[in-house]
């Protein structure tokens, strides 16, 4: 049973680019949530994704969006990136039950230069 | 707003000593709570979750956790810790009428043989 899996691993960029990260949710989960991991810091709430639409959403700008398809897989997108955008972003899947545990993939380290 | 404080940021310890790590969360209402682990190199792992019902709950690993309402805290316990044990710790909430889940800074801990 395959878990969380994203990609790329690694990514670097340049300020003012834009970026695209997947991610493929554990098998049978339907909802997929998106997280970023400053260093040091805890994973703070981008948004979720159910339905192939956005359910919630934390306090990022509209420079961040997402897509989910119809397979579940997710994409999230940042656009006009500055430096402060270099984290590890985390993507999480889990069960439409609402306030369930939520499995974590590897994330992706994107670095903004 | 919402938040969850961990306060131990680096803990420091030899093998068999005991461990406790502290958890307190902002909500009011019904929340479930999570302890993840992110040993070094890999991503994020749900170590022990409470939902509801007996207050103390086990986890993987040795590792437990009390829920103590009137305090608001969530406090992660192990008798033994090993030196397998060193990772980050991060406490988590969730407020059941929400899936966003909210993340202390974390608690480095290090353990020496």
């Amino acid at each position: 049973d395959a878990g969380v899996t994203q990609s790329p691993t690694h990514l670097i960029k340049t300020r003012g680019q834009q970026v695209t990260l997947r991610c493929s949710p554990k098998s049978g989960h339907d909802t997929v949530s998106w997280y970023q991991q400053a260093l040091g810091q805890g994973p703070q709430f981008i948004f979720q994704y159910y339905e192939e639409e956005e359910r919630q959403r934390g306090n990022f700008p509209d420079r961040f969006s997402g897509h989910q398809f119809p397979n579940y897989s997710s994409e999230l997108n940042v656009n006009a990136l500055l430096l402060g955008d270099s984290a590890l972003y985390l993507c999480a899947s889990s069960l439409d039950q609402g306030g369930y545990e939520q499995y974590f993939g590897p994330g992706t380290r994107l670095t903004v230069t | 707003a919402q938040s969850v404080s961990q306060h131990n940021h680096h803990v420091i310890l030899s093998e068999a000593a005991s461990l406790e790590l502290g958890c307190n969360y902002s909500y009011g209402g019904t929340v479930n709570l999570f302890w993840y682990v992110q040993y070094p190199g890999q991503h994020l792992q749900l170590l022990l979750k409470y939902f509801s019902g007996d207050p103390l709950v086990k986890g993987i690993k040795g590792f437990e956790a009390e829920f103590i309402k009137s305090k608001f805290s969530f406090n992660l316990r192990k008798p033994s810790v090993q030196w397998s044990d060193t990772a980050e710790y991060f406490c988590a909430v969730i407020h059941y009428n929400t899936d966003k889940l909210i993340f202390g800074t974390g608690t480095r801990l290090q353990v020496f043989p």
